[in-house]
This record gives C-alpha cells, structure tokens and sequence, in this order.
C-alpha cells in the first residue's frame, strides 16, 4: 500500500534561512509520481511540482529546489533564502500508475517564516 | 487562481441534515476529485470521476455519494451528517484522470456539523 511520511510537523525559521522539508514515501510500484502542494493560510491547495519515478534528476525553480532520491524513497523540499510568504503547510503527495490518480498525502508540515 | 470553483465556501448544519456541495473543474479538465481534509484524518481521497463516469473510490462513507454532470460540474452529497463530518472538503480537476495528472484544487468549502 501507498504511504508518505512528512516527519517533520512544524518547522520554524527567520526569514533568508535555507529550510529543506523532508517526504518519505512507500509504494510496490516502479511506475509513480510525486507532487509537492502549498497549503497558505487561506486554505486553498496550491500546486508546485510534479516528478515522475524515473527522472531522478534534481529541480530548480527560483528559490525551490526538489531532491528526487529512489535509494532512499525520498522526495525533500528546499526553500532557498525564504520570505514570510513562505509560511504555508507543504503536504507531499504520491499518485501509483496501478492504483489510478488518487493521491495519498502526507501528514504535512507547518512552515513558519519569522521576520 | 486555480480555475476550479466550488461553492459554498461555507456551510453550517446541523447532525442529521443533509447537504450539497458542488464543483466546477477548470475548462477543458475532464476529470474531478473529491478530497476531505480534517484535522484528524488529515488530507483523504473520497471518489473520483471522469467524463461522467465513477473511476475511483476511497474512504468515501457509504452515508456520501457524488455525481458528475453532462456539463462535467460534479456534487458531493452528504447525508445523516456527524458531528465528525466536520471538515474541509476540496474538490480537484485534471485533464485526463490518469496518475502523472497535476490535479488542481478549488478553494474548498467549509463544512461545520453542530
């Protein structure tokens, strides 16, 4: 069965510090996709990215990065210098080819960005 | 702005009421979701539909049931409500309904049971 583990609930730190975010995920299937959402106070889902289990190969978009580990069925998150628009909850998500589109989540982690 | 709307934003009931919820996905999108995001459960899939056809079931109760429209709009009924439907329920859309889709979320409504 599917699962995600956001080991880290609440993380806080001032504003311009790195903060990497941490996603476990176990699955029996070679072919799955991870995503990274953004749950702002407002409460809408706000998607980030999406990687697919056979590209390894690490992401940069501005000030995020994703590190894609199979090894270690590891998917973090790094948030480069972050701002106070950063504070969100960030959940991690797996969707498996055989078990269709649903995504499972993570329990999601509280990012606090104290100026 | 995801393109997604649901509405109500907001709904307050009473146990043993029923009520409505409803969604429209992004233009062109004709896949919908249904998620329930609680404090306890955390984020959970409920069901899933494509083109008017159930694809996909969760943790939907069997007190719950969803349709989705011609026009691809879908609605979420729950019903006998419990205090412990209380929750936030999102609804989700995406082009082809298949496992590498971004599903993008509408805002959610708000449902309190008192």
């Amino acid at each position: 069965a599917q699962k995600v583990t956001q080991a880290q609930t609440e993380i806080s730190v001032v504003e311009k510090e790195d903060v990497t975010l941490d996603c476990v995920y176990e699955t029996r299937d070679t072919t799955y996709y991870l995503f990274w959402y953004k749950q702002p106070p407002s409460g809408e889902l706000v998607f980030l990215i999406r990687r697919n289990s056979f590209d390894e190969q690490n992401e940069i978009s501005g000030r995020y990065s994703w590190n894609f580990q199979k090894s270690t069925s590891s998917f973090n998150f790094t948030i480069t210098a972050s701002q106070v628009v950063d504070s969100a909850v960030y959940f991690c998500a797996l969707s498996e080819l055989t078990s269709g589109s649903r995504l499972t989540f993570g329990e999601g982690t509280q990012l606090t960005v104290n100026p | 702005d995801s393109g997604v709307t649901q509405t109500p934003k907001h709904l307050i009931t009473a146990t043993g009421q029923r009520v409505t919820l409803r969604c429209s996905p992004r233009s062109g999108d004709l896949s919908v979701y249904w998620y329930q995001q609680s404090l306890d459960q955390g984020l959970q899939f409920l069901i899933q539909y494509y083109n008017g056809e159930e694809r996909a079931k969760g943790n939907i109760l069997e007190r719950f049931s969803a349709q989705q429209f011609p026009d691809l709009h879908s609605e979420l009924n729950l019903s006998s409500l419990e205090l412990g439907d209380s929750a936030l329920y999102f609804c989700a859309s995406s082009v082809e309904g298949g496992s590498r889709d971004e599903q993008f979320f509408g805002p959610g409504t708000r449902l309190t049971v008192l």
